[in-house]
C-alpha cells in the first residue's frame, strides 16, 4: 500500500530535550517537505526536500532541522524544543504537484 | 504576507445543496491550485487540482473554477453530503519551485 508513515503520532516533550519525528514515504517520490498545522494558521510549510542531499526553508524554519540521506526518509529534528513548537505536524511527498500526507504527529512541548 | 487565503472559516450547507468554497491568492507566478480535503486525525489528501492554463476542472460531485484575472478559485461540490464534511485547503504552487503554500482551509459541515 503506498503510503506516507510518521513516528510517533503522539509526543510530550519538555523543553530543551532533543527530539526526532521521522518520517518515510514508499512510494519513490523525490519531494518531501515539513509542515505545521496551528489553530487558525493552517498548514505552514517548514522544510521541503527536492531530492536526497537537497533540502530548503519553507516558510516557518526557526528551530527546526532536517536531513535527507537516503530518497524514502525525511525526518524533523527538534534540538531544543520550545513551547511554541507544540503543534500538529505532517510530512508529505510527492512526485510533482499533488502531495501525500501522513497521519500527522501531536507534539506538545511543557 | 499570507499569498493564499480562505475568508470563510466555517460553512453549513444542507445535504443535497451546492457547497462553494472560495480561495485567493496574490501571487501571480502561481501556475498549479490545489484542494485538498482533512478529516480529523487524518492527514489532508488530495482532492482535486487545476492548472493555469485552464479554467475549470470537474471530477463527479466536485468542480474547481479558477479566475486569473481576479486571483480566485473556488470549489463547488454538487449534491453536498455529509460526508463531505471536513476541513477543505486551498494550495498554490508554483511550477519547480519546491514549494506549496496553503490557505487556513475552510471547515464544511453538510447537515442531513
Amino acid at each position: 500500500e503506498a503510503q506516507v508513515t510518521q513516528n510517533p503520532r503522539y509526543l510530550i516533550t519538555v523543553t530543551g530535550k532533543k527530539l526526532t519525528v521521522t518520517c518515510s514515504q514508499n512510494m519513490n517520490h523525490e519531494y518531501m517537505s515539513w509542515y505545521r498545522q496551528d489553530p487558525g494558521l493552517g498548514l505552514r510549510q517548514i522544510y521541503y526536500s527536492m531530492n536526497v542531499e537537497v533540502t530548503d526553508k519553507g516558510d516557518v524554519p526557526e528551530g527546526y532541522k532536517v536531513s535527507r540521506k537516503e530518497k524514502r526518509n525525511f525526518p524533523l529534528i527538534l534540538e531544543s524544543p520550545s513551547p511554541n513548537q507544540t503543534s500538529l505536524y505532517f510530512c508529505a511527498s510527492s512526485n510533482w504537484y499533488t502531495q501525500y500526507f501522513g497521519p500527522g504527529t501531536r507534539l506538545t512541548v511543557l | 504576507d499570507q499569498q493564499v487565503k480562505q475568508n470563510s472559516p466555517s460553512l453549513s450547507v444542507q445535504e443535497g445543496r451546492i457547497s462553494i468554497l472560495n480561495c485567493d491568492y496574490t501571487n501571480s507566478m502561481f501556475d498549479y491550485f490545489l484542494w485538498y480535503k482533512k478529516y480529523p486525525a487524518e492527514g489532508p489528501t488530495f482532492l482535486i487540482s487545476i492548472s493555469s492554463i485552464k479554467d475549470k476542472n470537474e471530477d463527479g460531485r466536485f468542480t474547481v473554477f479558477l479566475n486569473k484575472s481576479a486571483k480566485h478559485l473556488s470549489l463547488h461540490i454538487v449534491p453536498s453530503q455529509p460526508g463531505d464534511s471536513a476541513v477543505y485547503f486551498c494550495a498554490a504552487s508554483v511550477t519547480n519551485a519546491g514549494k506549496s503554500t496553503f490557505g487556513d482551509g475552510t471547515t464544511l459541515t453538510v447537515k442531513p
